[in-house]
C-alpha cells in the first residue's frame, strides 16, 4: 500500500515570497491533516478535511496560509506572503474516518525562510 | 494552552536499559491516547496507543502505562536498542472530535550501544 506523499521534499525561499505545498493521501483515506512541525516541538494540526470539506482550521493563520482539498483527495497548502517564523516542517496525514483511527504522516517538507 | 505536557525533552539510555517517557493532559474528554516514533527526515508513525479503559497496553518491547486518575500516561521501552534512537511523541484525542490529535512536544531518545 502507498503511504502519503508530499512534494517538495525541500523548500528555500524569501520572506514575502509565497509557495505551495502538495499532498496525496492514501487511497480511500477520507480525513486529511496538515501540521506544521517546528524545530523541537510536536506537530500542530493547521487544517483538517473530511473528505473535500474544512472540519477544524481553527489554527490557520487565516492572513497568509490556505488550503483546499479538491474532489476529495488532493490537497494544497499555501502560504502568501511567508514569514521568517514559517520556518518549519509542513506535514500532511490522513486516516480513513473520523473516530479512533490511525493517522498515516507523509515524509514531510522542510521550509526554510530567508 | 498546552493540551498534553511531554517529559523529559531528551532522554540518553544505554543499550539493554529502560526507556520512560511521560505525558500528563488536562482534557478529562481526552480518550484515545497513542505515541508516534519519528526518524530524522521521516514523518511521524504510530508505535502503540491505549484507550482508558485499561491500565496499561503492551506490545513487544513497549508498554504504554495510563493512570486515568492522574490524567498521566508513559511509555516504556523494555531493553532499548540502538534503533530505537528517535523522538518520540504522546497525542491525545477525544471521541466525536473529528479525529484532532493533540501532540506533546517530543522526547529525544537516544540509546547508547
Amino acid at each position: 500500500e502507498a503511504g502519503v506523499a508530499q512534494s517538495p521534499r525541500y523548500k528555500i525561499i524569501e520572506k514575502r515570497q509565497s509557495v505551495a505545498f502538495w499532498c496525496n493521501p492514501i487511497s480511500g483515506h477520507a480525513t486529511l491533516y496538515w501540521y506544521q512541525q517546528i524545530l523541537g516541538q510536536g506537530p500542530k494540526l493547521l487544517i483538517q478535511f473530511q473528505n473535500n470539506g474544512v472540519v477544524d482550521d481553527s489554527q490557520l493563520p487565516k492572513d497568509r496560509f490556505s488550503a483546499e482539498r479538491l474532489k476529495g483527495v488532493d490537497s494544497t497548502l499555501k502560504i502568501q506572503p511567508a514569514k521568517l517564523e514559517d520556518s518549519a516542517v509542513y506535514l500532511c496525514a490522513s486516516s480513513l474516518a473520523t473516530g479512533y483511527n490511525e493517522q498515516f504522516f507523509g515524509p514531510g517538507t522542510r521550509l526554510t525562510v530567508l | 494552552q498546552q493540551q498534553v505536557k511531554q517529559s523529559p525533552q531528551s532522554l540518553i539510555v544505554q543499550k539493554g536499559g529502560i526507556s520512560i517517557i511521560n505525558c500528563a493532559y488536562e482534557n478529562t474528554a481526552f480518550d484515545y491516547f497513542p505515541w508516534y516514533q519519528q526518524f530524522p527526515g521521516k514523518g511521524p508513525a504510530l508505535l502503540i496507543a491505549i484507550r482508558p479503559d485499561v491500565s496499561e497496553k503492551k506490545e513487544g518491547r513497549f508498554t504504554i502505562s495510563f493512570n486515568k486518575s492522574a490524567k498521566q500516561f508513559s511509555l516504556h521501552i523494555m531493553d532499548s536498542q540502538p534503533g530505537d534512537s528517535a523522538t518520540y511523541f504522546c497525542a491525545a484525542s477525544k471521541e466525536n472530535n473529528f479525529n484532532k490529535f493533540y501532540f506533546g512536544s517530543g522526547t529525544k531518545l537516544n540509546v547508547k550501544p
